[in-house]
């Protein structure tokens, strides 16, 4: 069965710089979430998308932004990268008209790592 | 806003029962989940309650008292390769976030 697909695996990127992640979300799913997590701790809801529209934002920096495009993958923006963006990012799909609680599937995470 | 508790680490050895317990605090209540997470790896949906009582999915179980704000996942037989992070998690309101607990590691030994 398909899978979420993030690109890149590994990104390593200096301070101040910019950097793109990319989410491909499992075909007709139609929420995309993304996800920092820090070494030893849990996934933070950074924001998602429904329909191609932000549905939801969390502890999103500003220097960070995110849209979903018309064939419903995804991409996440990060400029003036600090070292605290050091982590592991995820995307995750899902089917709302499975309810609150559909499962969220994630892909196998962007590692950042900034210098 | 929502909160939810584990306990930081579980250590148990191969063949046991392991319980991970979960209690949370919610403005609104619409089920508890539970994910599986290696290290390095991506987290992974393992069951999910809405109502309470046991739902069963192989070894693992997971339970739900919506009275007691509380709910447990089981895992037996254990095996090495159990040996994850175990995070339960909720809906956000509005639906489209899952807010997830701050996990529980579980050490699986021979």
């Amino acid at each position: 069965a398909a899978g979420v697909i993030q690109s890149p695996r590994h990104l390593i990127k200096e301070k101040r710089e910019t950097a793109t992640l990319k989410c491909y979300p499992i075909p007709r799913h139609d929420t995309v979430y993304w996800y920092q997590q820090g070494p030893g701790q849990d996934p933070q809801f950074l924001i998602s998308f429904y329909e191609k529209m932000q549905s939801d934002k969390g502890s999103i920096p500003d220097r960070f932004s995110a849209q979903q495009f018309s064939d419903y993958h995804s991409e996440l923006n990060m400029s003036s990268l600090e070292l605290g963006d050091s982590a592991l990012y995820f995307c995750a799909s899902s089917l709302r008209a499975g309810g609150r609680n559909s499962p969220l599937h994630f892909g196998n995470g962007t590692r950042l790592t900034v210098t | 806003g929502q909160s939810l508790e584990q306990p930081s680490e579980v250590t148990a050895v191969e063949g046991a029962i392991v319980q991970i317990n979960c209690t949370y605090q919610t403005s609104g209540f619409y089920g508890l989940s539970w994910y599986q997470q290696h290290d390095g790896g991506a987290p992974t949906f393992l069951s999910y309650n809405a109502l309470d009582g046991l739902e069963e999915t192989g070894r693992f179980s997971s339970f739900l008292s919506r009275s007691d704000s509380y709910g447990y996942l089981l895992l037996q037989e254990l095996q090495m390769k159990d040996s994850a992070s175990y995070f339960c998690a909720v809906p956000g309101a509005g639906g489209f976030k899952t807010i997830f607990g701050a996990g529980t590691r579980l050490f699986v030994k021979a």
